[in-house]
């Protein structure tokens, strides 16, 4: 059974203070991990997929990494706009759905 | 395009009584998703859909859900009868598979399901 960890439960930030989200998974053969982002009262928000070992993506302050065991989701010099929750999923080579982690809330402070 | 609605937005029931939720997927999405989220279990999948045909419900919780998609644009998720450990936030999503490529779920803004 896919297994995907996230740590810490919850980031308190201030802003400008930079850090990383770290999200481990167990899968038989990754197709695919995402990131997403979820505010308070709304469904989560799309922010990355990433396919294989070494691949690296941005977006503004945030940068996604990805080994054969777990990813890392970087916030550069955060905002208080990027307090929300973000949540890891992997999917399997041989399956479509996704298998979600707990989520990291992360709260930016002014 | 509108993204993934869903309705109701919020529904309180009472214990014992039938709960529908709807779903209109982004047009042109071929799969469909029903998650629910809790703060004890996070984001489960319940069910997942493909061109309309039901293809893994391994995560329904058991016989009182039920989930049907009649056409492309339009799906349903049944709880009959209600508990109140059913209640969470129930959330559709959708997404397409283009020329052999998994594309992201986008997801709607859930119906929050309270049951008294």
């Amino acid at each position: 059974e896919d297994q995907v960890t996230q740590s810490p439960e919850a980031l308190r930030l201030q802003e400008g203070e930079s850090s990383s989200l770290n999200c481990s998974y167990t899968v038989s053969g990754l197709r695919g991990l995402f990131w997403y982002r979820q505010d308070p009262g709304k469904g989560p928000e799309f922010l990355f997929t990433l396919y294989s070992a070494g691949e690296e993506k941005e977006k503004e302050r945030l940068k996604a990494t990805l080994t054969k065991k777990e990813s890392f989701l970087h916030i550069t010099a955060p905002k208080p706009e990027d307090s929300a929750t973000y949540l890891c999923a992997v999917q399997a080579a041989n399956d479509y759905k996704l298998s979600f982690g707990a989520g990291t809330t992360v709260t930016v402070r002014a | 395009d509108a993204g993934v609605i869903q309705s109701p937005r919020h529904e309180v029931t009472e214990m014992g009584q039938e709960v529908t939720l709807r779903c209109k997927p982004i047009s042109g999405h071929d799969y469909l998703f029903w998650y629910r989220q809790t703060m004890m279990r996070g984001l489960e999948l319940l069910i997942y859909f493909n061109n309309n045909v039901p293809i893994d419900d391994s995560g329904m919780p058991e016989d009182r859900f039920s989930a049907k998609m009649p056409n492309a644009s339009f799906s349903t998720l049944k709880i009959q009868p209600s508990e109140p450990r059913d209640s969470a936030v129930y959330f559709c999503a959708s997404s397409f598979r283009l020329a052999g490529a998994y594309n992201e779920q986008f997801f709607g803004p859930g119906t929050r399901l309270t049951v008294l």
